[in-house]
């Protein structure tokens, strides 16, 4: 299947501090990729969905300006967290899509602000 | 409100006990539909999905859904569980009303005692 993946796995950063997260396609292009944030024991929560060459789209209540989305290739997408504070901690998953319906997901991100 | 619905939230079953988790949901229009599973400390895998034809699908690992249009429900099952199956499992929609996101339910934590 399709692989998609995600660097770093897991990131600490201090308060106040940028983070810039990678999500690449590693075997197909991506046309759509999708940010998502899970807390503990909850599911997977939207947070934007980039087309590449265009901005991203963002959901309801998701402060674009503090995660910056960029998808400026086919494989690559990289979400920033800009300004990192201790209640940005959380895992964070990107999954890509190519043309079809069915998207795969990559390994997530742990990151923690301290 | 769109959404996506499991409602068993922690599942506990001995090896061999029959297994089903309910998914519903209330987009409109043509839906794809999908069940992700997320074994503890891995990320997301597909374990099977349904996009239009006959609506009992099987996926892997010996799982199997149904999609019920009247019902809107797409809930997943498995005759006999094992041990491994321990996991999180996440329902998942996607449709042209949504603009084609991903949108997931809360997820079920499903604890299989050996």
């Amino acid at each position: 299947g399709a692989v998609v993946s995600q660097h770093p796995s897991r990131v600490i950063c201090k308060s106040g501090t940028s983070v810039k997260i990678e999500c690449r396609s590693l075997d197909f292009q991506a046309t759509t990729m999708f940010w998502y944030r899970q807390f503990p024991k909850q599911s997977l929560m939207l947070m934007a969905t980039s087309n590449e060459g265009s901005k991203a789209t963002y959901e309801q209540g998701v402060e674009k300006d503090k995660f910056l989305i960029n998808h400026a290739s086919l494989t690559l997408s990289t979400l920033t967290v800009t300004s990192a504070h201790p209640e940005d901690s959380s895992f964070y998953i990107c999954s890509a899509r190519s043309g079809v319906v069915e998207a795969f997901f990559g390994q997530g991100t742990r990151l923690t602000v301290v | 409100a769109q959404s996506v619905s499991q409602h068993n939230h922690h599942v506990i079953l001995s090896e061999a006990a029959s297994l089903e988790l309910g998914c519903n949901y209330s987009y409109g229009g043509t839906v794809n539909l999908f069940w992700y599973v997320q074994y503890p400390g891995q990320h997301l895998q597909l374990l099977l999905k349904y996009f239009s034809g006959d609506p009992l699908v099987k996926g892997i690992k010996g799982f199997e859904a149904e999609f019920i249009k009247s019902k809107f429900s797409f809930n997943l099952r498995k005759p006999s569980v094992q041990w491994s199956d321990t996991a999180e499992y996440f329902c998942a929609v996607n449709s042209q009303n949504t603009g084609n996101q991903f949108y997931f339910g809360t997820g079920t934590s499903l604890t299989v005692i050996p």
